[in-house]
C-alpha cells in the first residue's frame, strides 16, 4: 500500500530536549516536504527537498533541521525544542511527473507538545 | 501577504445549499492549482485540480482565472459529509504553496 508514514504520532517533551520526527514513504517520490499547522494559520511549510541531498528553507525553517540522505526518509530534528513549536505536524511526498495531477501524499501527522 | 489567500470563513449551510470558495494567489509563475480536503484532526486530501478551462467532478466544480489570479470552487447540493476545511493549493516550480483554508459546516 502506498503510504507516508510519520513518527512518533504524539509526543510530549520538554523543552532542550532534542528530538526527531521520522518520516518515511515508499512510493519512490522524489519530492518530500514538512509542515506545521497551528489554528488559524493553516499549513506552514517548514523545509522541503527535491531529491537526496538537496533541501531547501520553506517559510517557518527557524529551529528545525532536516536531511535527505536516501529517497525514502525525510526526517524532522529539533534540537532544543521551544515551547512555540507546539504544533500538528505533518509530512508529504510528491513525484515531479505528477506535478501536474498535484497529488501530495500526507502522513497522518505527528502532534507535538514542547512543555 | 501571503501567496496564496482564500475567504476566512467559516462558512455555515443548510444541507443541499450551494456553496463558493475564492482564492487568489500572487505568484504569477505558479502553474498549477488544485483543492484539497482536510477534516478535523486529518490529513489533507487531495479534491481535484484546477484547469484553465474549468472542470467538474460530480457536485464540484473548480474554476481558474489566470489574468486575475484567481481559483474559485463551487460545492452543490451540499451533504452533511462534505463539512471540512477547504485548502486551495499553488504549485510553483515543484514546490506546493498552500492557502490557510476555509472551513465549511453543513448543517442538518
Amino acid at each position: 500500500e502506498a503510504q507516508v508514514t510519520q513518527n512518533p504520532r504524539y509526543l510530549i517533551t520538554v523543552t532542550g530536549k532534542k528530538l526527531t520526527v521520522t518520516c518515511s514513504q515508499n512510493m519512490n517520490h522524489e519530492y518530500m516536504s514538512w509542515y506545521r499547522q497551528d489554528p488559524g494559520l493553516g499549513l506552514r511549510q517548514i523545509y522541503y527537498s527535491m531529491n537526496v541531498e538537496v533541501t531547501d528553507k520553506g517559510d517557518v525553517p527557524e529551529g528545525y533541521k532536516v536531511s535527505r540522505k536516501e529517497k525514502r526518509n525525510f526526517p524532522l530534528i529539533l534540537e532544543s525544542p521551544s515551547p512555540n513549536q507546539t504544533s500538528l505536524y505533518f509530512c508529504a511526498s510528491s513525484a515531479p511527473g505528477q506535478g501536474k495531477t498535484g497529488e501530495l501524499f500526507f502522513g497522518e501527522g505527528s502532534r507535538l507538545t514542547v512543555l | 501577504r501571503k501567496e496564496v489567500e482564500q475567504d476566512p470563513g467559516p462558512f455555515n449551510v443548510p444541507e443541499g445549499a450551494t456553496v463558493a470558495f475564492n482564492c487568489t494567489y500572487s505568484n504569477s509563475a505558479s502553474q498549477s492549482f488544485f483543492w484539497y480536503r482536510q477534516d478535523c484532526r486529518k490529513e489533507p486530501k487531495l479534491l481535484m485540480s484546477v484547469y484553465s478551462s474549468g472542470n467538474e467532478d460530480g457536485r464540484f466544480t473548480a474554476q481558474l482565472n489566470r489574468a486575475s489570479q484567481y481559483i474559485s470552487l463551487l460545492i452543490r447540493d451540499s451533504k452533511l459529509s462534505d463539512s471540512a476545511t477547504y485548502l486551495c493549493v499553488a504549485l510553483k516550480g515543484q514546490n506546493f504553496v498552500f492557502g490557510p483554508g476555509t472551513r465549511l459546516s453543513v448543517l442538518p
